[in-house]
């Protein structure tokens, strides 16, 4: 059984601060999908990375897909309360044969004004 | 604006007492999947259909059953709820299915097992 770890789980910081969290596993992902979730709403996709080594970014958001496709950083800069939510990786594990995404538990963020 | 609908937002259950999610979607996207998501744990995919092809995952329990009459709507029912099944049930679509397509998330059905 493949195993998706995220860290930290839970992170509360200031406005302002700049952040990291990460997505882990022992097993190689061919793709790996960043997504956010609010209280009370649906996982809202916010990239897909899919090369090894790619490095995407949206405004204040930085994704990195590690070389060797195990891993993926997403760092915030300048947080603000509106980041506040999950931040839930989703990886597709190439030794498999499953046709649907591999969810991790998750990094609380709580971004304090 | 196209999107991803679950009614009821909330739904309170009897122990053992059937009960029915729906979803529904405008996106007109092929594949439709149900997750099950308790408090601090990761989404937990329990089935989805690829048009009218059932997937079921392996540790889904036989409690939990789905139907997909046509390309827009989607149902979760669970037979005889338990406690333990008291939780988020999120229902998310993607166009073409495979494992780079993104998922669209309605905001999901908390249900509750009294």
């Amino acid at each position: 059984t493949q195993l998706l770890e995220q860290s930290p789980q839970f992170l509360s910081i200031q406005e302002g601060e700049n952040l990291t969290v990460y997505c882990n596993s022992s097993s190689v992902f061919s793709s790996l999908q960043w997504y956010r979730q609010e209280p009370g709403e649906g996982p809202v996709l916010l990239v897909t990375v899919v090369t090894g080594g790619e490095v995407k970014k949206l405004k204040r958001l930085t994704f990195q897909f590690g070389d060797a496709r195990k891993d993926s950083s997403l760092h915030i800069t300048a947080a603000q309360p509106g980041d506040t939510g999950l931040y839930l990786c989703a990886v597709a594990f190439m030794d498999t044969g499953r046709r649907a995404l591999t969810f991790g538990s998750g990094t609380r963020l709580q971004v304090q004004p | 604006d196209a999107m991803v609908i679950q009614n009821p937002r909330y739904q309170v259950t009897q122990f053992g007492k059937p009960v029915t999610l729906s979803c529904s979607q405008t996106l007109n996207h092929n594949v439709m999947y149900w997750y099950q998501q308790k408090s601090s744990q990761a989404p937990k995919l329990l089935f989805h259909y690829y048009d009218k092809d059932f997937n079921n995952e392996a540790d889904t329990p036989d409690n939990f059953q789905s139907r997909r009459p046509n390309t827009s709507f989607c149902f979760l029912d669970i037979r005889s709820p338990g406690l333990g099944d008291a939780a988020m049930y999120l229902c998310a679509t993607s166009r073409i299915g495979g494992l780079n397509s993104p998922l669209h998330f309605g905001n999901g059905t908390r249900l509750t097992v009294t």
